[in-house]
């Protein structure tokens, strides 16, 4: 069971823009970084974003993320069909002394 | 290159035990963490717990606590993930990540499908 809620799925059309939501609380995202990572079909997660907004060598500026108090937020703009895929949410849990992903989304592009 | 190479799918049956190789290569093996995360068909992410090659200090998550043993061989920079007393929803590929600490699992492995069939 997660303790990172997402919503199942987000759409949007090519070249438009979509966010997707994270939330959790005070032991998890409230007082750690977030990161965010995209698991194409039949792939192994990449990691897309890190410590809430950075983004790793290689990785597009078209996603970013942000964090206010216990939610989280990746955006996505400029969509293309090969963004589709399943995005998840991580962070430390203090209380569990443990990683928690979210829920995970899955996104489609129309 | 940055890898993490897994072994191969495995099949065993209910109340047997799994072993998971982890090899890693293109950087310095003992300045990362291995994490070892899980996903069951079609579910999501589950993190299973972390070994710190240099040393061998490790931290399982609690539902897998007296069920996995994680262990690291620097000769061959390779880490181990056993898990025993299998049943039928540990089902699921089994990938290790490497990260400079906990979070941000910058590099992942390429998934091991374990099946727990009888």
């Amino acid at each position: 069971q997660s303790v990172l809620t997402q919503p199942p799925s987000v759409s949007a059309a090519p070249g438009q823009k979509v966010t997707i939501s994270c939330s959790g609380s005070s032991s998890n995202i409230g007082n750690n970084y977030v990161s965010w990572y995209q698991q194409l079909p039949g792939t192994a997660p990449k990691l897309l974003i890190y410590e809430n907004n950075k983004r790793p060598s290689g990785i597009s500026d078209r996603f970013s993320g942000s964090k206010s108090g216990t939610s989280a937020t990746l955006g996505i703009t400029g969509l293309q069909t090969g963004d589709e895929a399943d995005f998840y949410c991580g962070t430390w849990d203090s209380s569990l002394s443990a990683e928690v992903f979210g829920t995970g989304t899955k996104l489609t592009v129309l | 290159q940055v890898q993490l190479g897994q072994s191969g799918a495995e099949v065993k049956k209910p109340g047997a035990s799994v072993t998971v190789s982890c090899k890693a290569s293109g950087y310095t093996f003992t300045r990362y963490y291995i994490h070892w995360v899980r996903q069951a068909p079609g579910q999501g992410l589950e993190w299973m717990g972390v070994i710190y090659p240099s040393g061998g200090s490790t931290s399982y998550a609690q539902k897998f606590q007296g069920r996995v043993t994680m262990t690291s061989d620097t000769s061959t920079s390779t880490v181990y993930m056993e898990l025993r007393s299998l049943r039928s929803d540990d089902t699921a590929v089994y990938y290790c990540a490497r990260a400079e600490y906990y979070s941000d699992f910058d590099i992942w492995g390429q998934g091991t499908m374990v099946t727990v069939s009888s």
